[in-house]
């Protein structure tokens, strides 16, 4: 069974600093994808950035960005610039390809922006 | 908006009863899943149904049972509750199978057993 980790159970950040949010998993498969998803206080799971494993570049949305380490097995979020709205819950997720999408979330890193 | 619709939003009953949970998946998307969120606590996989058929199973109680229907909404039906069901339950869907379409989520039903 694939597996996910998030070692950080809580986090704080400043707002408009950098924080970076950890994730590892551990699978024997090569083709798989990775999320991450935010939960916000309103309990709405949203998607922030996808990664696909056999895409070396690290995918990049706005303020988010991974560090994608296949040969780690991590797969680490960075939120630049944080802002308040960034507040949430954060599950990291793994999808092994052609298996159905099936996915295996992690159990979360509470992340806090202070003013 | 992520175009999944799950109602009710809220539902409140009594210890023993039975409930059912509805969600219409995003247009054009086959694929549904459940997921349990207990207070606190992490996403727990229940079931997964592509086009009408069941595809993969997680940690879903015997009680809880859930179907596929040929316009592609879902329906999860809990009976016999427990005080520990109260839980927030997700839809998600997805569009393909076996691809790396990304779940998107319904805001969920919250269930609250007293």
């Amino acid at each position: 069974a694939q597996t996910v980790t998030q070692s950080q159970p809580e986090m704080s950040v400043q707002e408009a600093e950098t924080v970076t949010l950890s994730c590892t998993y551990d699978t024997s498969e090569n083709n798989y994808y990775l999320f991450w998803y935010k939960q916000p206080p309103s309990r709405q799971m949203i998607l922030v950035i996808r990664q696909e494993a056999y895409k070396q570049q690290n995918a990049t949305e706005n303020r988010f960005s991974v560090n994608f380490q296949k040969a780690a097995k991590s797969f680490s979020l960075k939120i630049s610039d944080s802002q308040l709205g960034d507040t949430a819950m954060y599950f990291c997720a793994f999808m092994k390809r052609n298996t159905g999408n099936q996915f295996y979330f992690g159990t979360g890193t509470s992340l806090t922006v202070i003013p | 908006d992520s175009g999944v619709t799950q109602t009710p939003k809220h539902l409140i009953t009594a210890t023993g009863q039975r409930v059912t949970l509805r969600c219409s998946p995003r247009s054009g998307d086959l694929s549904v899943y459940w997921y349990q969120q207990s207070l606190d606590q992490g996403l727990q996989f229940l079931i997964q149904y592509y086009n009408g058929e069941e595809r993969a199973k997680g940690n879903i109680l015997e009680r809880f049972s859930a179907q596929q229907f040929p316009d592609l909404h879902s329906e999860l039906n809990l009976s016999s509750l427990e005080l520990g069901d109260s839980a927030l339950y997700f839809c998600a869907s997805s569009v393909e199978f076996g691809g790396g379409s990304p779940l998107h989520f319904g805001n969920g039903t919250r269930l609250t057993v007293t």
